[in-house]
């Protein structure tokens, strides 16, 4: 039984790049949860997707983040024109119904912009 | 704005020891808080949680206390290992969110052999 999964763990990107991070969630959970965590910080709530639907975007940026859960396939946080700001670990979390019980965390995708 | 604060960076205990995590929130419509375990360079792990009817959870070496008039909530691992040195963070469900959880900033702790 597999958990989350997430990948690439590392991505290093110039200033400018795009950055796709992907996430498989747990098998049986249909509700994916991003989180962007600073250094020195705890973790910062960003898109909550269930399939085919975003229901809570408020902690994404306006500009430049967007997320989606296909039917089929793993849910994609997508980052365009990356600055250095954006460095930082992402971590995708599933769970099996809603309102976030007992999230399951992935590894984390640590994404570096140079 | 921090509505979950975790105000001790780290904490140092001697192995065999109780180690007492402490916890403070400000949204009184939170209904659910958790506890979770992080390694560096891997996810956070799920440790143990409490709903906000009970006062008192308890999982093993594992309780976690929350007083809601105090808006405070506390983790006890008792006998600490060397095994559960780690970054715990609080965090808390609710208030307005829709399933999202609210982390506070995280507390190394270090159980010294």
């Amino acid at each position: 039984n597999a958990g989350v999964m997430q990948n690439p763990r590392h991505l290093v990107r110039r200033r400018g790049q795009e950055a796709r991070l992907r996430c498989s969630p747990m098998k049986g959970h249909s509700h994916v949860y991003w989180y962007r965590q600073l250094p020195e910080e705890g973790l910062k709530f960003m898109v909550y997707l269930q399939k085919e639907n975003i229901i809570d975007e408020s902690g994404m940026p306006k500009e430049r983040f967007s997320a989606e859960f296909p039917k089929e396939g793993p849910s994609i946080l997508r980052i365009q024109q990356v600055v250095r700001g954006d460095s930082a670990a992402y971590f995708c979390a599933s769970s099996p119904g809603p309102l976030g019980d007992e999230q399951y965390f992935g590894p984390g995708t640590r994404l570096t912009v140079t | 704005d921090q509505q979950v604060k975790q105000n001790s960076p780290s904490l140092s205990v001697q192995e065999g020891r109780i180690s007492i995590l402490n916890c403070d929130y400000t949204n009184s419509m939170f209904d659910y808080f958790l506890w979770y375990k992080k390694y560096p360079a891997e996810g956070p792990t799920f440790l143990i949680s409490i709903s906000s009817i009970k006062d008192k959870n308890e999982d093993g070496r594992f309780t976690v206390f929350l007083n809601k008039s105090a808006k405070h909530l506390s983790l006890h691992i008792v006998p600490s290992q060397p095994g559960d040195s780690a970054v715990y963070f609080c965090a808390a469900r609710g208030g307005g969110s829709q399933g999202n959880l609210i982390f506070g900033k995280g507390t190394k702790l270090s159980v010294k052999p």
